[in-house]
């Protein structure tokens, strides 16, 4: 089953505009990452933020963190066309020493210019 | 570094036929990861390695699957005999460490395979 399912599931928005993508997983964690992919391409991974942390920030990338919750959004700022991809987060299901991730359906974001 | 090297990029052959496919990590990189992407199910873990030992093959979808790790710098996913539903792009990636210990992971370009 997954455990990261994103929200929405695809979405329009004008260039300059803010992109607000939300993930929510079942299981504890000791991380979650997001990661991008562009058309035709592998995952890029864009940021990972730690169970003991609520918010994190890399250059336009916003990522919050609630743990009580089980989610996590992903905002970009000031959207541009080249932000034009799908995004997935990933969790490692709470068990520090696995090795692997388990990712979400995604978020397919189309950025008009 | 190159980054994680997958190969073939495309591959087409007829329902039957025995494919390879072939990855090599990043240099110094511990973990190694194949998955499997379509549209319908999205993407989907095959199996993983840590220090070329095959830890979680709870994803390979039959005995038609088989992974292997010979060295820190190769490895190959087999489909023996190949049906039409095994058409999807196929990722190769790997980490420096384990995914619970803050290590993120690298993919490599996917090969997309087509099975006739």
């Amino acid at each position: 089953s997954q455990q990261g399912e994103e929200d929405p599931q695809a979405l329009s928005i004008q260039e300059g505009e803010n992109a607000t993508m939300n993930c929510s997983y079942k299981t504890s964690i000791n991380n979650l990452q997001w990661y991008r992919q562009n058309s035709g391409r592998g995952l890029v991974h864009l940021i990972l933020i730690r169970s003991n942390e609520r918010e994190k920030h890399s250059g336009r990338l916003r990522v919050t963190l609630d743990t009580s919750k089980k989610s996590s959004s992903l905002l970009i700022t000031a959207s541009r066309a080249a932000d034009t991809a799908s995004y997935f987060c990933a969790t490692d299901g709470g068990s520090s020493n696995t090795g692997k991730l388990i990712f979400g359906q995604g978020t397919t974001l189309q950025v008009k210019p | 570094d190159a980054g994680v090297i997958q190969s073939p990029r495309h591959e087409v052959t007829e329902m039957g036929q025995e494919v390879t496919l072939r990855c090599k990590p990043i240099s110094g990189h511990d973990y190694l990861f194949w998955y499997r992407q379509t549209m319908m199910r999205g993407l989907e873990l095959l199996i993983y390695f840590n220090n070329n030992v095959p830890i979680d093959d709870s994803g390979m979808p039959e005995d038609r699957f088989s992974a292997k790790m010979p060295n820190a710098s190769f490895s190959t996913l087999k489909i023996q005999p190949s049906e039409p539903r095994d058409s999807a792009v196929y990722f190769c990636a790997s980490s420096l460490g384990p995914s619970g210990t803050y290590n993120e992971q690298f993919f490599g370009p996917g090969t997309r395979l087509t099975v006739l």
